[in-house]
């Protein structure tokens, strides 16, 4: 039972460079969300899907794009990166009903130099 | 609009003594609340939810909370700290009745003292 996978664990990017995170659930759940942690801030909502093919906007999603083309995958792309995107990224997943909150991925841990 | 406030960015403890996390919320509906752990490097896992059932939830590892509708607070407790609860607290809430955007607090890193 992988519930939510995360890929990459870590990665260093230069300015202006552009990446992709992947985020895979097995679940089955409708929804998907990514957020960013940052010290002492807790976690922002970048964008949430609530099916495939249906996405939107969270708090903060300037500088990022999302697709989800199937159930299971809700990648989130990256386009020419700033310092200020240097942070922790979580996918998480969730049934309609939250019966089991969410069910978060192990993060990715993002450096933009 | 829906907010969570944790009181107290850093908590230390001694072994053995009382846990007690605090979090109020801010809604304007009745509301879904949650209580995740974060241990290091790793993603939140879920502690405890209140969904409108028992106002006092149970949750894993020992933890517990009450939901006061009057205080409007969900602060999490537990009677006996252990070395290994040292980890951060997310307190976050919800509209009930389905689906909606989770608000997540600030976090509350839980120091525990030999």
């Amino acid at each position: 039972n992988a519930g939510v996978t995360q890929t990459p664990k870590f990665r260093i990017l230069k300015i202006g460079q552009s990446m992709t995170l992947q985020c895979t659930q097995d679940m089955n759940h409708n929804y998907m969300y990514w957020y960013r942690q940052d010290p002492g801030m807790g976690l922002k909502l970048i964008y949430y899907s609530v099916g495939a093919g249906i996405t939107d906007k969270g708090e903060v999603p300037n500088g990022y794009n999302v697709s989800r083309s199937t159930t299971e995958d809700f990648p989130l792309r990256l386009e020419l990166a700033a310092p200020s995107q240097t942070s922790v990224y979580f996918c998480a997943s969730s049934s309609r009903d939250l019966d089991y909150g969410y069910t978060f991925g192990s993060g990715t841990r993002l450096t933009v130099v | 609009a829906q907010s969570v406030t944790q009181l107290g960015s850093h908590v230390s403890v001694s072994e053995g003594a009382l846990v007690l996390l605090r979090c109020n919320y801010s809604s304007s509906v009745p509301p879904y609340l949650f209580w995740y752990v974060q241990y290091p490097n790793q993603g939140l896992q879920l502690l405890l939810k209140y969904t409108s059932a028992a106002t006092l939830v149970k949750g894993i590892n020992g933890f517990e909370a009450e939901f006061k509708k009057s205080e409007t607070s969900f602060h999490l407790t537990k009677p006996s700290a252990h070395m290994s609860d040292a980890a951060e607290y997310f307190c976050a809430v919800t509209r009930s009745g389905g689906y909606q955007k989770v608000t997540f607090g600030t976090g509350t890193k839980l120091q525990v003292i030999p």
